[in-house]
């Protein structure tokens, strides 16, 4: 049972390149969500999907797109990415009261 | 907007000692949670609060929820040096909206 798996796990981006971060969880759990986090911020919320086919804004949303292609993947694309993007990005889907996270992506954009 | 504050942010201990951690949140919310990060890694779910009241236990680590104060705390006892990490509580956002809001952290050294 793999839980939450994230890919890449490692990535350098220049900016204005773009690049989709993946997302697919195995435990048949209906939402699933994407946060950043920043030296000292914790993590924020960027997007979430409550169901299949649902998607909507978090905290910081600006500079990212999401799609939630079925009820195990839930991706999220940088367009062009920016240098304040550079980011560890956390992957998390919940049923009930309990989140499972993945083991995260590490990007930097130069 | 819900608004989750820590403290402290940093905290360097001695073994055997007792400390508490603090999460004060700004709006009403039924769940808060407890995680721990080791350093470049993913979350570790600790504790998940569901009441007022509610109390739970694991090891030396124990957590409470006052839902009134809007206050959850995060109490080490005899603390070792495996339990240096860092500590985030996270509380729900609610009122129609999904997902967690996080505290920014507290980074806890215990030292031998």
């Amino acid at each position: 049972n793999a839980g939450v798996t994230q890919t890449p796990k490692f990535q350098v981006l220049k900016t204005g390149q773009s690049m989709t971060l993946q997302c697919a969880q195995d435990m048949n759990h209906n939402s699933m969500y994407w946060y950043r986090q920043d030296p000292g911020m914790g993590l924020r919320l960027i997007y979430y999907s409550a169901s299949e086919g649902t998607t909507d804004k978090g905290e910081v949303p600006n500079g990212y797109n999401v799609s939630r292609l079925n009820k195990r993947e839930f991706s999220l694309r940088l367009e062009s990415a920016a240098p304040s993007q550079t980011s560890v990005y956390f992957c998390a889907s919940r049923q009930g009261a309990g989140y499972t996270f993945g083991s995260g992506t590490r990007l930097t954009v130069v | 907007e819900l608004k989750v504050e820590q403290n402290p942010l940093f905290l360097s201990m001695q073994e055997g000692k007792n400390y508490t951690i603090y999460c004060n949140y700004s709006t009403t919310s039924d769940r808060l949670y407890w995680y721990r990060q080791d350093p470049g890694k993913s979350l570790e779910s600790l504790f998940v609060l569901l009441s007022n009241g509610a109390v739970k236990q694991e090891g030396r680590l124990m957590a409470s929820l006052d839902t009134k104060a809007r206050l959850s705390t995060l109490h080490i006892t005899a603390a070792v040096h495996d339990l240096s990490a860092t500590y985030f509580c996270a509380v729900n956002a609610g009122g129609g909206a999904d997902g967690l809001t996080f505290g920014k952290g507290t980074h806890l050294i215990i030292q031998p």
